[in-house]
């Protein structure tokens, strides 16, 4: 079966610490892959995406993630957390054979919280 | 443009009213997706639309919920009666072709 797994449902860095969230999926083929974030009472926002060709993805706010086919990876990073980043992270998947980005399957989701 | 809206924010009724919740795609998007967000199961799709036709409601938990869209602007979410496992934030989004989507704020609904 399809799926997304985080492993780690809560983090805690200090600020300006380094970050990395894990995120492994379970997929026939490469998917389409996605890190949102979601700040309390809010909808859900796109860090950066993966549909294909590089491999080390850019994203918003200084955050890049990697895609690992031999690992069925993507990992989300930052190398200096800010206080503001305290939010909770999903990462998702989508099907190529769909031509659209919007029919999701999510991991559960990883809680970050920034010490001062 | 201003983003997915969805009406109302919050939703507070009684276990067997109906409960209706709104969405007005991005202009343009031709795909509109029902997402809903609990604690027990995370974010699942429910229902998604295609140039205002649905595609999948696979993810529809019970006949009690229903998705129209009668037109490229808007959206809605049914629930008929509600029960307190409703209880949930409801997302709705929207995506052109070949990129990513763009959810609205949410609705929280309780029910009571």
């Amino acid at each position: 079966a399809q799926s997304v797994t985080q492993p780690d449902i809560h983090i805690t860095v200090s600020e300006g610490a380094s970050l990395e969230l894990r995120c492994n999926y379970s997929y026939g083929a490469t998917p389409y892959l996605f890190w949102y974030v979601q700040s309390p009472g809010q909808g859900l926002q796109l860090l950066l995406k993966y549909f294909s060709g590089d491999t080390l993805v850019q994203g918003i706010k200084g955050f890049e993630a990697e895609f690992k086919r031999s690992q069925s990876s993507f990992n989300l990073r930052k190398p200096s957390v800010h206080w503001s980043d305290a939010a909770e992270y999903f990462c998702a998947v989508g099907d190529p054979l769909f031509n659209q980005g919007g029919k999701l399957i999510f991991g559960q989701g990883t809680e970050l919280s920034v010490k001062p | 443009d201003a983003g997915v809206i969805q009406s109302p924010r919050h939703e507070v009724t009684e276990m067997g009213q109906e409960v209706t919740l709104r969405c007005k795609p991005i202009s343009g998007h031709d795909y509109l997706f029902w997402y809903r967000q609990t604690m027990m199961r995370g974010l699942e799709l429910l229902i998604y639309f295609n140039n205002n036709v649905p595609i999948d409601d696979s993810g529809m938990p019970e006949d009690r919920f229903s998705a129209k869209m009668p037109n490229a602007s808007f959206s809605t979410l049914k629930i008929q009666p509600s029960e307190p496992r409703d209880s949930a934030v409801y997302f709705c989004a929207s995506s052109p072709s070949y990129t990513e989507a763009f959810f609205g704020q949410g609705t929280r609904l309780t029910v009571v």
